[in-house]
């Protein structure tokens, strides 16, 4: 049973850039949200995806976006990178039509802007 | 929005010992979680417990929905549960809001 799974684990980029993000949730969920986590904090939601569209989002600027695929999969956008944006990017799925599903986090991507 | 507060902010412990975690949070809640944080930053669901009480193995959690709070025990602590804990709560909405987590020391 495949968990989720984030790629790329690690990746360094120049301010002002843009980054993609990937995620794969587990096997039978339907539903992807996005995490923002610095360092000593807890997580901060981005935002959520169910049937391709954008659910619900956080406070959270439009350099900030997404997309969902059909499979299920999600892209996390950002563009214009602040160093700000340096932090551990975590997706994390569940089942979409049961409001209090429980969630299930992937090992998260590390972004650090130079 | 929701407001969600653990204590304490961290604990040391020696193996063996016993803790409690608590979560206060500001508004009844649809969904309560509690999820550990390796070393390595790896976040595992631990229990999905809006309400009651449950348990898996060492650990054991309580929510108390009417006062708002909810407690997460360790027993017989090992150096595997080392990390942060963190507690996640989730209103009337699609999103968890999480505290700013409990890290926990486990020394031999």
């Amino acid at each position: 049973d495949a968990g989720v799974t984030q790629s790329p684990t690690h990746l360094i980029k120049t301010r002002g850039q843009q980054v993609t993000l990937r995620c794969s949730p587990k096997s039978g969920h339907d539903t992807v949200s996005w995490y923002q986590q610095a360092l000593g904090q807890g997580p901060q939601f981005i935002f959520q995806y169910y049937e391709e569209e954008e659910r619900q989002r956080g406070n959270f600027p439009d350099r900030f976006s997404g997309h969902q695929f059909p499979n299920y999969s999600s892209e996390l956008n950002v563009n214009a990178l602040l160093l700000g944006d340096s932090a551990l990017y975590l997706c994390a799925s569940s089942l979409g039509h049961l409001r209090n599903s429980p969630l299930h986090f992937g090992n998260g991507t590390r972004l650090t802007v130079t | 929005g929701i407001q969600v507060e653990q204590s304490p902010p961290d604990l040391i412990l020696q193996e063996g010992a016993n803790s409690t975690l608590r979560c206060n949070f500001s508004d009844s809640v649809n969904n309560l979680q509690w999820f550990h944080q390796n070393p390595w930053g790896q976040l595992i669901n631990l229990f999905y417990i809006p309400s009651g009480t449950k348990q898996n193995g060492r650990l054991s959690a309580t929510t108390v929905a009417t006062e708002r709070y909810s407690l997460l025990y360790i027993s017989s602590s090992q150096t595997t549960d080392s990390g942060v804990y963190f507690c996640a709560v989730d209103s009337n909405d699609y999103k968890l809001s999480f505290g700013a987590g409990t890290t926990v020391t486990v020394r031999a």
